[in-house]
């Protein structure tokens, strides 16, 4: 596709599961983030990869959350032991390099909400 | 202390009127600066970016670098009731955002 697409776009799920949420990037962008965001609020960074690794991952908030791209393409954020302030839309981008010069391309977001 | 802090609004200007939106940053070396409208329910999409002192203009949109005060705004001249939205301004260094600042444009 030529745009940047998460899946699911919708994931209820109970307190204490485990949530994958997946990101596929435009072809070719080596620059890939991930976002929280909460109603009213702006986008939350939570990570950051360049090609396979993790560039920055120091807005992980805590243990619960892990994200992989071992391809340097698609992307998995990972949340264990969900919990109710969870909730919210995590949103993907990527860009063509990353860094100081790159317009983010965003996906349309997963909804994530924990019961 | 917040790396990017913008006025959270919301902001309220009548149709045809110029939109005044403000965003400091503490990272004093931060090299490039963006503007995103994010409409509700919909994800950010890029409007401008700006990486020297000085001001840029595209169309009715204005971007304002002043690196020494660490503050970079962005004017929306005639605005437009279809301007109404959340601008969200984003610095380098792996693109942290501020929170945003709701604008709403009154026909």
């Amino acid at each position: 596709g030529a745009g940047v697409s998460q899946t699911p776009s919708n994931k209820v799920t109970e307190k204490g599961k485990y949530v994958e949420l997946r990101c596929d990037p435009i072809s070719g962008h080596t620059a890939l983030y991930w976002y929280r965001q909460s109603l009213g609020q702006g986008p939350e960074f939570l990570i950051y990869f360049q090609g396979t690794g993790a560039a920055d991952d120091s807005g992980l908030p805590n243990d619960r959350f892990f994200a992989v791209r071992p391809e340097g393409s698609v992307s998995t954020l990972k949340i264990q032991r969900t919990e109710r302030g969870d909730s919210a839309v995590y949103l993907c981008a990527s860009s063509p390099t990353g860094g100081d010069s790159g317009e983010l391309f965003f996906g349309e977001g997963s909804r994530l909400t924990v019961l | 202390q917040k790396e990017v802090e913008q006025n959270s609004g919301p902001l309220s200007v009548p149709e045809g009127a110029i939109a005044s939106l403000n965003c400091t940053y503490s990272d004093r070396g931060s090299q490039s600066f963006f503007w995103y409208r994010q409409y509700s329910g919909k994800s950010p999409e890029l409007i401008m970016f700006i990486y020297s002192n000085g001001d840029k203009e595209d169309g009715r949109f204005t971007a304002q670098l002043n690196k020494a005060s660490q503050y970079v705004s962005l004017l929306i001249r005639d605005s437009q009731p279809s301007d109404s939205a959340t601008y969200l301004c984003a610095v380098n260094s792996y693109m942290r955002f501020g929170a945003g600042t709701r604008l709403t444009v009154k026909p």
